[in-house]
């Protein structure tokens, strides 16, 4: 595997029930992003992960709760989600030392609250 | 405020010829980058071409350029000669060193390349 992976790449859960999204990144970056792209809305940062310590967290719902083992490996893991929260969920890595270093992104898990 | 604004969702292009996606931020950091992905329908963003805040040429790659004009605050992305695969949305985003570890995207611009 190359780049960054995602699985699964589609999820249809109901609101009671707990999955996770799992995100892998083979460039040896240093930094890994959750994003949630809704349709017709710009995208949002969720959380990002530096050094495998957390540095952002957007005033995200406590409904979704990231996990950063190692700097491969990003979770996304979701409890009582809402139908609103259906979207497509985009993973990224970086690597952070210089300011034109770009995100590399996943292809996202399509996600369907019922 | 908007970070990066895109005003244009929508844009038709007809095959093999150019086409120019806006985009505008604002930022106070005198630092920082800009950056133009695209997202087929497949979903995947993939990055096109990054442009410093301090290169003092506009950047190229292959048939996509990048029209910096600092004191307007624009980063304008320039399509040449498009074909038919270059229909996808297309973002804007920049990172500003002081915050560095944030990326702002704009909404995005539809392009369709008509045959």
């Amino acid at each position: 595997e190359t780049g960054v992976t995602q699985t699964p790449r589609h999820l249809v859960m109901g609101m009671t029930n707990k999955k996770s999204l799992k995100c892998e990144q083979h460039l040896g970056h240093n930094a890994m992003y959750w994003y949630k792209q809704s349709a017709k809305k710009p995208l949002e940062l969720m959380f990002v992960y530096s050094l495998e310590e957390r540095v952002e967290n957007n005033s995200v719902p406590s409904r979704f709760s990231p996990e950063c083992p190692n700097s491969s490996h990003l979770f996304l893991h979701l409890h009582t989600l809402q139908p609103e929260d259906s979207a497509l969920y985009l993973c990224a890595s970086s690597q952070g030392a210089e300011l034109g270093n770009e995100q590399f992104f996943g292809p996202g898990t399509r996600l369907t609250v019922l | 405020a908007q970070k990066i604004t895109q005003t244009q969702p929508g844009m038709f292009v007809q095959e093999k010829e150019a086409v120019t996606l806006d985009c505008t931020y604002d930022t106070s950091d005198p630092s920082y980058g800009l950056f133009w992905y695209k997202q087929p329908s497949s979903g995947e963003m993939i990055f096109l071409i990054y442009q410093g805040s301090y290169d003092q040429q506009n950047a190229t790659e292959g048939r996509y350029s990048l029209n910096f004009q600092k004191a307007r605050k624009s980063a304008n992305l320039v399509i040449s000669a498009s074909q038919l695969g270059d229909s996808a949305m297309y973002f804007c985003a920049m990172r500003e060193e002081y915050n560095f570890n944030k990326f702002y995207f704009g909404s995005g611009t539809k392009l369709n390349v008509k045959p």
